[in-house]
């Protein structure tokens, strides 16, 4: 079993959608979890960053995590054409920068 | 992209023949990452360093090695190359503040393709 589990999509919806991606895991002690949106071509940029469990908005975008059923979330939105692309999860158990884990990632295409 | 240039940006070389991929960044960050992303599997980690001339193994190191001899550069050497080293390759920063856990800043990849 992999530590992240992501559903890889493709996952299409109409411009002004509510868009939900989601994340689960199995490692209890992760407590750091991050958001990266990918798009083609280009390397993953940070889009949120969390710590412990809760919610936290920027702009358009919603990052929820529930520690107690290992699952976290990212809102988008108004879906925008310009928010098509892949988004990747990612989570830490530790302050230790190597032992970042990543799911692999949904593609999202938002469709005019 | 943070910082972070990686070259060359795209490759295409022989089965048998070393390849070594740079990453160059401008932020002095301490910790510096190499990743490989494949179908399938996401971006999983091959070596990393903590330091100038410090550097330790990732989830799928074998058939590479890393140097870091200035805090700015951090090479990738595949030592013969094979077909399946073929991917996507990613170079991270992270500043890692004692203490504190930072997360990763990524560089724009490089495409090799090992025929």
């Amino acid at each position: 079993q992999k530590e992240v589990e992501q559903d890889p999509g493709p996952l299409s919806v109409p411009e002004g959608a509510i868009v939900s991606l989601n994340c689960t895991y199995s490692n209890s002690a992760f407590q750091y979890f991050m958001w990266y949106r990918q798009y083609s071509r280009k390397g993953p940029e940070l889009l949120m960053y969390t710590y412990s469990s809760g919610n936290k908005e920027d702009g358009r975008f919603t990052a929820q995590v529930d520690k107690s059923s290992k699952y976290i979330s990212l809102f988008i939105r108004d879906s925008q054409p310009s928010d098509s692309a892949t988004y990747l999860c990612a989570m830490s158990d530790q302050t230790g920068a190597n032992n970042l884990f990543f799911g692999t990632g949904t593609r999202l295409t938002v469709i005019p | 992209d943070a910082g972070i240039t990686q070259s060359p940006r795209h490759k295409v070389t022989e089965t048998g023949t070393p390849v070594t991929l740079r990453c160059h960044q401008t932020e002095n960050h301490r910790y510096m990452y190499w990743y490989r992303q494949d179908p399938g599997h996401g971006l999983r980690l091959i070596h990393y360093s903590y330091g100038v001339k410090d550097t330790d193994k990732g989830e799928v190191s074998d058939g590479y090695s890393v140097s870091r001899s200035k805090t700015e550069d951090f090479l990738l050497t595949l030592e013969s190359a094979t077909s399946s080293q073929t991917s996507v390759y990613f170079c991270a920063i992270s500043p890692l503040l004692a203490g504190g856990q930072e997360t990763q800043y990524f560089g724009p990849g490089t495409r090799l393709l090992v025929l």
